[in-house]
């Protein structure tokens, strides 16, 4: 139940296309939900995040869209950029507890 | 420059040897973690602490240890009893509190490789 499951593992898509990955988890109690780009050899950085009470967020060509019903959440990257090549992990946090990731997905844009 | 500092940046361990990662954050943080990173894995939760001199076993403590003295340090130690070391190790800070998003801010990783 405290699992977060991710997909796809890794998405090639073309310059100027959309990205989207995928995350659905089982806890309802998970209220934050944070997604992580990781570069080769680099820790993870914050992207953007979302709480259960929004359906969208939105932040320059990075959008996370919420399903509360559906217990599902995705990351939308437009207007991909070869330079948004990276490894993407959904996260979920409850309360003041440890964050649950998902496996990751390795996005590669072709130029 | 405030952020966290992980050291060494590459690390090798001899068969039956402990190694020590260190760890260091100045961003003030109350809470820290260890996650250990395999090829085309998420990431797993190794050790984590909400307070100096305090610390929780995360979902595969076993093989690690670690210890809190201060707030600003958090090294994590590889045994010799985890018999598959080798890994990308990163370690995390985040604010802690009702108010706080509790957001993980990372390292950039420590890799530990077997001789």
């Amino acid at each position: 139940q405290q699992q977060v499951k991710q997909s796809p593992q890794s998405l090639i898509v073309q310059k100027g296309g959309i990205s989207i990955i995928n995350c659905a988890y089982e806890n309802t109690a998970f209220d934050y939900f944070p997604w992580y780009q990781q570069f080769p050899g680099k820790g993870p950085a914050l992207l953007i995040a979302i709480r259960p009470d929004v359906s969208e967020k939105k932040e320059g060509r990075f959008t996370i869209s919420f399903n509360k019903s559906a217990k599902q959440f995705s990351l939308h990257i437009m207007d991909s950029q070869p330079g948004d090549s990276a490894t993407y992990f959904c996260a979920a946090l409850q309360g003041a507890q440890k964050l649950v990731f998902g496996q990751g997905t390795r996005l590669t844009i072709n130029p | 420059d405030g952020g966290i500092t992980q050291s060494p940046k590459y690390l090798f361990r001899k068969e039956g040897q402990n190694v020590t990662l260190s760890c260091e954050q100045n961003l003030n943080h109350d809470a820290m973690y260890w996650y250990r990173q395999d090829p085309g894995q998420g990431l797993r939760l190794i050790y984590y602490s909400q307070i100096v001199n305090d610390f929780q076993k995360g979902d595969i403590a076993e093989g690690y240890s670690v210890s809190r003295e201060k707030k600003e340090s958090f090294p994590l130690t590889v045994t010799s009893a985890q018999k598959n070391p080798t890994a990308f190790y990163l370690c995390a800070s985040s604010p802690v509190g009702q108010l706080a998003k509790n957001i993980q801010y990372f390292g950039a990783g420590t890799r530990l490789s077997v001789l």
